[in-house]
């Protein structure tokens, strides 16, 4: 079975500053997606980044990076230089090869980023 | 204009009542889902949806069932409403190109059962 987890559950940093959320996962399957989600205090969820198991190279969009360690089962998101619009609830996500398209979430990190 | 909408974005019902909730998408995305959140669980998989007439469970697919006539739109209900179903509840697409696909999430239905 497939298993997602993140640990924080939230963390306060300040403007401009860069943070680092967690995500540890499980699952048996050789392939397999990562994602990480933002849920804004609207509730609105949208897509921000994702990386393909297979790839060595970390992925990288604008401000937001990876940082993937495979042999540890983990994948944690980056982001550099915050803005208080960062502030919000992210959630790390895998799919496995083998789930028919079925996407697990993590437990969610909520983040505050305060002037 | 790639969107996802549900309707209705808020809703009371009685224990007992039946609920319909509904999802449009206007990607022609073949793969639909409805997940419920609540806090400190994350989302969770309700139901997932391949294409026309082609659904799956979940990993809660206790007391909901969905129908999916149509590939742009896809209903979720509750036969014989349960308190413990108040919940907000997303629904989302994604385009058939992987597994690396993402998915594209509607606005949500808070769902208050009373």
């Amino acid at each position: 079975a497939q298993k997602v987890t993140q640990t924080q559950t939230s963390i306060s940093v300040m403007e401009k500053t860069t943070v680092t959320m967690d995500c540890v996962y499980e699952t048996r399957d050789s392939s397999y997606f990562l994602f990480w989600y933002k849920q804004t205090a609207s509730g609105e969820i949208v897509f921000l980044i994702r990386q393909d198991s297979y790839k060595k190279e970390n992925a990288t969009e604008g401000h937001y990076s990876l940082n993937f360690q495979k042999p540890k089962s983990s994948i944690g998101l980056i982001i550099t230089a915050t803005q208080i619009e960062d502030s919000a609830v992210y959630f790390c996500a895998m799919r496995a090869s083998s789930s028919f398209s079925k996407l697990v979430f993590g437990q969610g990190t909520s983040l505050s980023v305060v002037p | 204009d790639m969107k996802v909408t549900q309707m209705p974005r808020y809703l009371i019902k009685r224990m007992g009542e039946n609920v319909l909730l509904e999802c449009g998408q206007d990607m022609s995305h073949e793969t639909m889902y409805w997940y419920r959140q609540d806090p400190g669980l994350g989302l969770q998989l309700i139901y997932i949806s391949y294409d026309v007439d082609s659904n799956s469970e979940g990993d809660i697919p206790k007391g909901y069932r969905v129908s999916r006539k149509k590939r742009e739109h896809f209903s979720l209900i509750l036969d014989s409403a349960k308190t413990n179903q108040t919940s907000v509840y997303f629904c989302a697409s994604s385009p058939d190109w992987g597994e690396g696909a993402e998915q594209f999430f509607g606005p949500g239905t808070r769902l208050t059962v009373l």
